[in-house]
């Protein structure tokens, strides 16, 4: 019963290098969501898909790209990584808006850019 | 746009008191309410939602939270708190046509003593 997985879990990075993080969930959800956890800001959206092939903007996606390929996969791309984007990242899924069924969170990728 | 607010930063009890954990949402109509729980270098897990109906709902473990339109609260309580409830609480709004994102509040970091 993986629900949402993310890897990595932990990654460090130099200013400008470029990395993708992963989320895949078996659940068969049609929504997932990336956010980053930043001290006393909560969690905030980065960028989401309503469906495989789909993706929009959330709340903070300058720096980031995502692709969602595949209904069970939802990519997060650092093009060219900067020391603001040390953060924790999380990525969730759900099975659409205001189902019963609310988002259900990976544990999370530590991300540190040197 | 949507936004909650959790005032409180940082909240220490003593194991077996009560506890109660503020959220202020705004938003224009009947939100979506949550709460989740985060503990140290883990997800975030659903506590209780309010979708409609009933204003005083039940989560696992043990917490409650009631949703009062008048003061746009959605307060997070708990008659006696254990050690193991030491965590961080996050508040969270989804809008009516948001395609499931969550607004999340600060949170609030609760530490517990024996």
């Amino acid at each position: 019963n993986a629900g949402v997985t993310q890897t990595p879990k932990f990654r460090v990075l130099k200013t400008g290098q470029s990395m993708t993080l992963l989320c895949a969930q078996d659940m068969n959800h049609e929504y997932m969501y990336w956010y980053r956890q930043d001290p006393g800001m909560g969690l905030r959206l980065i960028h989401y898909s309503v469906g495989e092939g789909t993706t929009a903007k959330g709340e903070v996606p300058d720096g980031y790209n995502v692709s969602r390929l595949k209904k069970q996969n939802f990519l997060l791309g650092l093009e060219s990584a900067a020391p603001s984007q040390t953060s924790v990242y999380f990525c969730a899924s759900s099975t659409g808006r205001g189902s019963s069924q609310p988002q259900h969170f990976g544990d999370g990728t530590r991300l540190s850019i040197l | 746009a949507q936004s909650v607010t959790q005032p409180d930063i940082h909240i220490t009890v003593s194991e077996g008191a009560s506890l109660e954990l503020r959220c202020n949402y705004s938003y224009g109509a009947t939100p979506y309410l949550f709460w989740y729980v985060q503990s140290p270098g883990q997800g975030l897990q659903l506590l209780l939602k309010y979708f409609s109906g009933d204003t005083l709902v039940q989560g696992i473990k043990g917490f409650e939270a009631e949703f009062k339109r008048s003061q746009s609260s959605f307060n997070l309580r708990k008659p006696s708190v254990h050690w193991s409830d030491a965590a961080e609480y996050f508040c969270a709004v989804e809008g009516g046509t948001s395609y499931g994102k969550l607004t999340f509040g600060q949170g609030t970091i609760l530490t517990v003593h024996p």
